[in-house]
């Protein structure tokens, strides 16, 4: 069976410093893969998603960015944080044929 | 633009005091309509697909409908452990399945 894992599930960074969130999937091979962002009060916002290695789609811009160095693993970064930037982040993938995606247990971001 | 509004944003019920969440859609062209439980701190889970207008899915005490703007979710003689966010969401995009989410409804059934 395919599971998704994402870490760390809890993070406190100052303003300024950069950002690494991993997501990965197992059990599968060449899922699409979703970063979502979710802000208190509000729904999902879409901010990358991927079709294979190295394609990125940016959905909204901002101050972060995605990577795909392999097939079942995701990288959202950025270079330097905003207040603006906490959240609770999400991972998600899908089969290709299959438009059901299927979530992490997310990582929760506070920038101060 | 594809849009998701989910009603009521909190519903408080009884255990066995049954009711229904709403979520009506504007899309283009419907490619799935998609209900997840998010319970606090953790990621949404899966509950069901809808594709077409009449169709209708159930698990355990919850049922799930589609109509051409809007599904419903149907709780059955909720129980405490129904309790959590249920958000609803649109694939209006079939080639990359962008889903657009709605704000959610937070239930919560006491005892």
């Amino acid at each position: 069976s395919q599971t998704i894992h994402q870490w760390p599930a809890t993070l406190v960074q100052p303003v300024g410093s950069p950002l690494s969130l991993e997501c990965t999937v197992e059990g599968t091979s060449n899922p699409n893969l979703y970063w979502y962002r979710q802000a208190a009060g509000r729904g999902l916002q879409l901010l990358f998603y991927s079709v294979g290695i190295g394609q990125i789609s940016s959905e909204v811009p901002q101050n972060l960015s995605a990577s795909r160095p392999q097939d079942r693993q995701f990288i959202l970064s950025s270079k330097k944080l905003l207040l603006s930037d906490s959240g609770f982040y999400l991972c998600a993938w899908r089969l290709t044929g299959s438009n059901i995606q299927y979530f992490g247990a997310g990582t929760r971001l506070s920038v101060l | 633009e594809d849009q998701v509004t989910q009603s009521p944003e909190a519903l408080r019920l009884q255990e066995g005091e049954s009711s229904s969440l709403n979520c009506s859609y504007t899309v283009s062209g419907l490619r799935g309509l998609f209900w997840y439980r998010q319970d606090p701190g953790k990621g949404p889970e899966f509950l069901f697909t809808l594709y077409s207008a009449g169709e209708e899915k159930e698990k355990e005490r919850l049922k799930a409908t589609l109509t051409k703007k809007e599904s419903f979710l149907h709780i059955t003689a909720p129980k405490p452990e129904d309790s959590a966010t249920y958000l609803c969401a649109v694939d209006g995009d079939g080639t990359a399945s962008k889903l657009t989410f709605g704000t959610g409804t937070r239930l919560q059934v006491t005892l």
